[in-house]
């Protein structure tokens, strides 16, 4: 049973646009959400986290709006750059776990 | 401040062999984690080692195993090897007494091949 469900699974912006990417969680117990970049050839790097009693963080380009009564949360990307085409992964954790459940990823272009 | 690291970076194997990954942590980092990444699953996680111990372990079969060593780098052995253990295999590491939230710190992982 696949815990936490991220979509699209491949994403085509053009440079400038905004990038969404959907994910879905099924554990309430889950209450660190934390997203990942992953560069071809490189392991995966925290980009931003947000825990559930904030419905909104931003850092920089990138926010996370979280929605706790719907179980959702998403990563947008202002004013996407060609150096943003990466693997996108969300994940959640609980308070009994050291270990994040990962989404499938997102495959992001960013065309120039 | 170096990174993780981990070797070899590609490996190639038939199916039944036996093989060992390994991992060095961030200096000062006594946490490792060891994640498989399977062509569209995303991150499954594998195993946990904290101080040397086994701390938690993933829905994976006992042919895979592993060990931390007293400088804190470790192995994944897999043993029996199966076609769909072809997968990118990455390594992380945190600080110790860490929660949590605590970064992981990814290498660039090891791409196995199983033929």
């Amino acid at each position: 049973q696949q815990q936490v469900k991220q979509s699209p699974q491949s994403l085509i912006v053009q440079k400038g646009g905004i990038s969404i990417i959907n994910c879905a969680y099924e554990n309430t117990a889950f209450d660190y959400f934390p997203w990942y970049q992953q560069f071809p050839g490189k392991g995966p790097a925290l980009l931003i986290a947000i825990r559930p009693d904030v419905s909104e963080k931003k850092e920089g380009r990138f926010t996370i709006s979280f929605n706790k009564s719907a179980k959702q949360f998403s990563l947008h990307i202002m004013d996407s750059q060609p150096g943003d085409s990466a693997t996108y992964f969300c994940a959640a954790s609980s308070g009994g776990s050291y270990i994040p459940t990962f989404g499938r990823g997102t495959s992001l272009i960013v065309h120039p | 401040e170096a990174g993780v690291t981990q070797s070899p970076t590609h490996l190639i194997k038939t199916r039944g062999q036996q093989v060992t990954l390994r991992c060095s942590p961030i200096s000062g980092h006594t946490s490792v984690y060891w994640y498989q990444q399977a062509l569209g699953l995303g991150l499954q996680f594998l195993l946990w080692y904290d101080e040397g111990e086994e701390r938690n372990r993933g829905n994976f079969p006992p042919r895979f195993s592993g060990r931390q060593f007293p400088n804190y780098s470790s192995e994944l052995n897999v043993n029996a090897l199966e076609l769909e253990d072809s997968a990118l295999y990455l390594c992380a590491s945190s600080r110790p007494g860490a929660g949590r939230e605590e970064t992981q710190y990814f290498g660039p992982g090891t791409r196995l091949l199983v033929l």
